[in-house]
């Protein structure tokens, strides 16, 4: 089934930055795509970002291009977000997903943007 | 980018009783490889979301077989045979056809009556 745990949320002034991780285990992490969706408060689901099992290719939604940078490291099963010039509106719960599907979501990391 | 349209956005239903949830997309979900990416999610009160139904039709491991899904290019609907208490949550549709981006569903919150 595969378990995700993700990692390095917390505050953050706008305009500042921070990482995410996602520790994945019990399954060939190097044989999927992987994935970040948000929620924001009371919000619904939102996909970020995708990367492909190689690190080859890599999606994002328009809110954050240029932005956030999405990366892996198939070495030690862990997927990161990296966010820079963080926004007010981009204060949501992160969520690390298996493949495009998601057929395995984390526990998600709150990250939150205000001064 | 494909706009996925969920109704109702709140259902109230009676346990035992049957519910149905429908998703519609902006244009066809029917990929070049011949597959519709189609998923459906649950996310009870508190918990990270999962996934139900994969390819429009196909139920995840565990999931009970009271949950079903059907439809094919734009409409597609999940079907709860009779609902249970634990089935309290927010449904939420999702195509992976046409990204970026993936898109999802407003999402239906269902409660019990």
């Amino acid at each position: 089934e595969g378990q995700l745990v993700e990692s390095g949320g917390g505050l953050v002034q706008p305009g500042g930055s921070l990482r995410l991780s996602c520790a994945a285990s019990g399954f060939i992490f190097s044989s999927y795509w992987m994935s970040w969706v948000r929620q924001a408060p009371g919000k619904g689901l939102e996909w970020v970002a995708n990367i492909k099992e190689d690190g080859s290719e890599k999606s994002y939604v328009d809110s954050v291009k240029g932005r956030f940078t999405i990366s892996r490291d198939n070495a030690t099963n862990s997927l990161y977000l990296q966010m820079n010039t963080l926004r007010a509106e981009d204060t949501a719960v992160y969520y690390c997903a298996r493949g495009n599907a998601g057929d395995s979501w984390g526990q998600g990391s709150l990250v939150i943007v205000s001064s | 980018d494909v706009v996925m349209t969920q109704s109702p956005l709140s259902l109230p239903v009676t346990l035992g009783q049957p519910a149905s949830i429908s998703c519609r997309s902006s244009q066809s979900l029917v990929h070049t490889d011949g597959n519709t990416y189609l998923s459906w999610f649950q996310q009870r009160p508190g918990q990270s979301p999962r996934r139900l139904i994969y390819t429009v039709s196909n139920r995840d491991s565990g999931v009970p077989d009271r949950f079903s899904g059907s439809g094919s290019g734009t409409d597609f609907t999940l079907k709860i045979s009779r609902v249970e208490a634990e089935d309290v949550g927010v449904y939420y549709c999702m195509q992976g056809t046409h990204w970026p981006p993936i898109t999802f569903g407003q999402g239906t919150r269902l409660e019990i009556k």
